[in-house]
């Protein structure tokens, strides 16, 4: 089967700190990721839509300033929280779109819990 | 604009009962996917189903059910028997190809099931 896993699952912080979560396809090869955010009873709300090698596209109201995606490679995404705040307290969660599938296939990462103090 | 309504939030049961799961969503595509996951307390997705636009023949797996209806554009999710394990929250998603690989989720349902 095709794995995603997520770095760290969950994470405590200072306001304005930055934190970095990562996302590693373990055993496909993954051009696009995809970020999601979900606050607490909440649905899953897409936030961008990363693509190695090249900028990240992010969704309407998403700062990307404030949260820095990085794909360097077929098989790693990261987001960066820069300056965070209790606000952006949240589950974050990332899928990768297996590369070869007709259909686009997405297999969602275990999910990163972020408090902001 | 494409959208995904599952308008019941909660659902109680008690163990054994039926429950089915409402899920209505809204596309011009002629070519979607479907999608259920569960998501239980831990908050990892558990892919359930997909379906494709072009395929509305209903499913079975195990004590799981689903209820592909284009005309009313409805993809119905019923669990027969349900047990303790099945109390979690259960999201329906579309996926068209004018949005490729992005996934519209619905608001979600918890279901609880008591013993």
């Amino acid at each position: 089967g095709a794995v995603v896993s997520q770095h760290p699952s969950w994470v405590i912080c200072k306001s304005g700190t930055s934190v970095k979560i990562e996302c590693r396809s373990l055993d496909f090869q993954a051009t696009t990721m995809f970020w999601y955010r979900q606050f607490p009873k909440q649905s899953l709300m897409l936030m961008a839509t990363s693509n190695e090698g090249s900028k990240a596209t992010y969704e309407q109201g998403v700062e990307k300033d404030k949260f820095l995606i990085n794909h360097a490679s077929l098989t790693l995404s990261t987001l960066t929280v820069t300056s965070a705040h209790p606000e952006d307290s949240s589950f974050y969660i990332c899928s990768a779109r297996r590369q070869g599938l007709a259909y686009n296939e997405q297999f969602f990462g275990p999910g990163t819990r972020l408090t902001v103090l | 604009a494409q959208k995904v309504t599952q308008a019941q939030t909660e659902i109680s049961v008690v163990e054994k009962e039926d429950v089915t799961l409402d899920c209505v969503y809204e596309t011009r595509d002629t070519t979607y996917y479907l999608f259920w996951y569960k998501q239980p307390p831990s908050g990892e997705l558990v892919f359930l189903i997909r379906r494709n636009s072009f395929d509305e023949q209903n499913e079975i797996s195990g004590r799981y059910s689903w209820n592909f209806q284009k005309s009313t554009s409805s993809f119905n999710f019923t669990i027969t028997a349900s047990q303790v394990v099945d109390s979690a929250v259960y999201f329906c998603a579309l996926m068209t190809t004018d949005s490729w690989g992005k996934l519209q989720f619905g608001a979600g349902t918890q279901v609880v099931v008591t013993p």
